[in-house]
């Protein structure tokens, strides 16, 4: 069970847009639309951001968005914003209850 | 609304066992919609999912941790806790307690983690 690889870091400038690629393989990701992403500042708990691949939960700005094809998942952030630095994680369920995370995305608003 | 507190020692000697305890409030452990499960973070790391468990006590593990986790339920005291075993300094970490909510009762699967609790760093050194 091997981590989904995702690019360690991503840098954008207030205002435009990025995206972050998770890509895993068809047991995980390419198989199961359960691929959700969580925000993490420095020294706080993760955060969930996107669910079901696309999905947004209540409260989470609709700058943020997710989509899936294949055996990779991608998260946009629209409108860069300061407070969006933050480092970015992919999940995916694996079968047999089990999950996989991403190695993480570092997030740098320049 | 639903949060989750880790507890247990913040060191642990090498080759000893790590056992941590997470306390559920604003909801029940009992639910049929969720498992319960930890996840750790290495220093300066990735997230690593340790295992889950059911309210019924059927526990799931990773591959990689299996020989040596073991995860309980005590659904009276709404907690559920976490045994790693002969711990090395790579098991030092942030150890993350959270909830994740499944597709159906029939077929279990994790949609997703959340809430998380806020971490408890364990570092295993002698």
């Amino acid at each position: 069970q091997s981590a989904l690889t995702q690019p360690a870091s991503v840098s954008g400038s207030p205002g435009q847009s990025i995206t972050i690629s998770c890509t895993g393989t068809s047991s995980d990701v390419g198989t199961y639309n359960f691929v959700s992403w969580y925000q993490q500042h420095p020294g706080k708990a993760p955060k969930l951001m996107i669910y079901e691949a696309n999905k947004r939960p209540s409260g989470v700005s609709n700058r943020f968005s997710g989509s899936k094809s294949g055996n990779t998942a991608s998260l946009t952030i629209s409108g860069l914003q300061a407070e969006d630095e933050a480092d970015y994680y992919c999940c995916s369920y694996a079968g047999n209850s089990t999950l996989i995370f991403g190695g993480g995305t570092k997030l740098t608003v320049l | 609304q639903l949060q989750l507190q880790e507890s247990g020692p913040g060191l642990v000697k090498p080759s000893e066992t790590l056992s941590l305890t997470c306390t559920v409030s604003g909801g029940s452990i009992s639910s049929s919609s969720y498992y319960w499960g930890w996840i750790r973070q290495p220093p300066g790391k990735g997230l690593e999912w340790i295992g889950s468990i059911y309210y019924t006590g059927s526990t799931y593990y990773n591959p990689s941790l299996k020989s040596r986790v073991s995860m309980s339920v005590d659904t009276s005291r709404n907690q559920f806790s976490l045994k790693l075993s002969s711990v090395t300094a790579t098991d030092t970490a942030v150890y993350y307690c959270a909830r994740q909510e499944l597709y159906s009762t029939t077929w279990r699967a994790q949609k997703f983690v959340d809430p998380w609790g806020q971490g408890t760093l364990v570092t295993v050194s002698s």
